[in-house]
């Protein structure tokens, strides 16, 4: 069974700061995806990246990093500078293709001005 | 370019009644999920479609079906609601391009039995 786990439901951070959001994942898969969303406050969820198991390079989008590590089964998520607008709960995934897509919990990020 | 639209936006129905709720996906994208989100069981993956076939499907009794037309536009389907069935439902459409992939939500259907 695949299984993914949020172990911080909330974190706060003062704006500026950097912030990772942790992300581990359980799967007996060989080939699997995994995936970060955003959903702030207006409640609409946003897709921020999927990764295939077969490719670990770390992906850097702006502000945003992503480091996934096989060895760990861990999928970290780190916002530098953080600012008021990244507010908003996380969610990582594990699943997609032809594999039914399994959530975390969600970790609920607050940045403070 | 618009986005993928979910009609109705918001619903109440009676236990035992049926609910069909609506998803066109962006122009092009071929792909759409469902997923139902609760405070209780949080964010959980219904369905997704890929040129009309079903191509995954998660653990949800068979109350929970759904389709895909030709034009990619999606529906799925709730019988005999239970009040367990209230939830936000989500829609996505994605389209790939080599490995990568993304993902555009809609803004949900709220479903609220009473």
């Amino acid at each position: 069974a695949q299984k993914v786990t949020q172990a911080q439901t909330e974190i706060s951070v003062v704006e500026k700061e950097d912030v990772t959001l942790d992300c581990v994942y359980e799967t007996r898969d060989t080939t699997y995806y995994l995936f970060w969303y955003k959903q702030p406050p207006s409640g609409e969820l946003v897709f921020l990246i999927r990764r295939n198991s077969f490719d670990e390079q770390n992906e850097i989008s702006g502000r945003y990093s992503w480091n996934f590590q096989k060895s760990t089964s861990s999928f970290n998520f780190t916002i530098t500078a953080s600012q008021v607008v990244d507010s908003a709960v996380y969610f990582c995934a594990l699943g997609g293709g032809y594999q039914k897509v399994t959530f975390g919990i969600g970790t609920k990020l607050q940045v403070i001005p | 370019k618009a986005g993928v639209t979910q009609t109705p936006r918001y619903l109440i129905k009676t236990r035992g009644q049926q609910v069909t709720l609506s998803c066109s996906p962006i122009s092009g994208h071929r792909s759409v999920s469902w997923y139902q989100q609760t405070p209780g069981q949080g964010l959980q993956f219904l369905f997704e479609y890929f040129s009309e076939t079903q191509r995954n499907k998660g653990n949800f009794p068979g109350r929970f079906s759904g389709r895909q037309f030709s034009n990619s536009r999606s529906e799925m389907n709730v019988s005999t609601l239970e009040l367990g069935d209230s939830a936000l439902y989500l829609c996505a459409s994605s389209l790939s391009s080599g490995s990568r992939e993304t993902q555009y939500f809609g803004p949900g259907t709220r479903l609220l039995v009473l």
